[in-house]
């Protein structure tokens, strides 16, 4: 079973509508981000969580929120979808204390109309 | 403003021979720098690292140079291989400030010709 996992995997909604990502671990780490991948944009950091109390935004947060229900999820809202939200959305998770590596989900690929 | 700099967006090879993918950065804090290797429909992936304290670490095919004087780094994949064919995304973080967070570049698109 894959440590870090998404849901959906492919999205297709409308203008307007409100959207959730969601993201699993078994990884057992404290820290997990939220980033958007765009064509020739690289990953660009949308939200992170360092624990379950603590939420910060990244560059990118205008039209996001989150949603760290436990050490293993953090979801991901677009309350109000709009077309330049489309895009790929990773999830990722990171050991504590550490200059580590991040640990990505395999991707949403979300359209919006 | 971007702070970690990827000016060339693809990059093609012959199999057999390096592949050099090379890296800027803005950020005289940053003392961690990584590479993550991305296929389609995957997530990135981490594929080697290097502190600020070095500027050499090599796994295997795969070599990262560190010129901390340039703010420049460099991925040396010797011999590339087809299967080495993905998106190359260099990153950087500050242990101290940022708290190892990571800043991307926006990737190299490597060929590896057959």
């Amino acid at each position: 079973d894959a440590d870090v996992t998404q849901t959906p995997r492919n999205r297709i909604t409308k203008t307007g509508k409100r959207i959730m990502l969601e993201c699993s671990q078994t990884k057992g780490h404290d820290r997990m981000y939220w980033y958007r991948q765009d064509p020739g944009l690289g990953l660009r950091l949308i939200y992170y969580s360092f624990d379950v109390k603590d939420i910060n935004k990244g560059e990118i947060s205008d039209g996001y929120s989150v949603s760290r229900q436990a050490q293993a999820k953090f979801s991901l809202s677009l309350e109000s979808a709009i077309p330049n939200q489309t895009a790929l959305y990773f999830c990722a998770t990171q050991p504590t204390g550490a200059a580590d590596t991040q640990y990505f989900g395999p991707g949403t690929r979300l359209t919006v109309l | 403003d971007q702070q970690v700099k990827q000016n060339s967006p693809s990059l093609s090879v012959q199999e057999g021979r390096i592949s050099i993918l090379n890296c800027d950065y803005t950020n005289s804090m940053f003392d961690y720098f990584l590479w993550y290797k991305k296929y389609p429909a995957e997530g990135p992936t981490f594929l080697i690292s290097i502190s600020s304290i070095k500027d050499k670490n090599e796994d295997g095919r795969f070599t990262v140079f560190l010129n901390k004087s340039a703010k420049h780094l460099s991925l040396h994949i010797v011999p590339s291989q087809p299967g080495d064919s993905a998106v190359y995304f260099c990153a950087a973080s500050d242990s101290g400030g940022s708290n190892y967070k990571l800043t991307f570049g926006k990737g190299t698109l490597l060929t590896v010709n057959p």
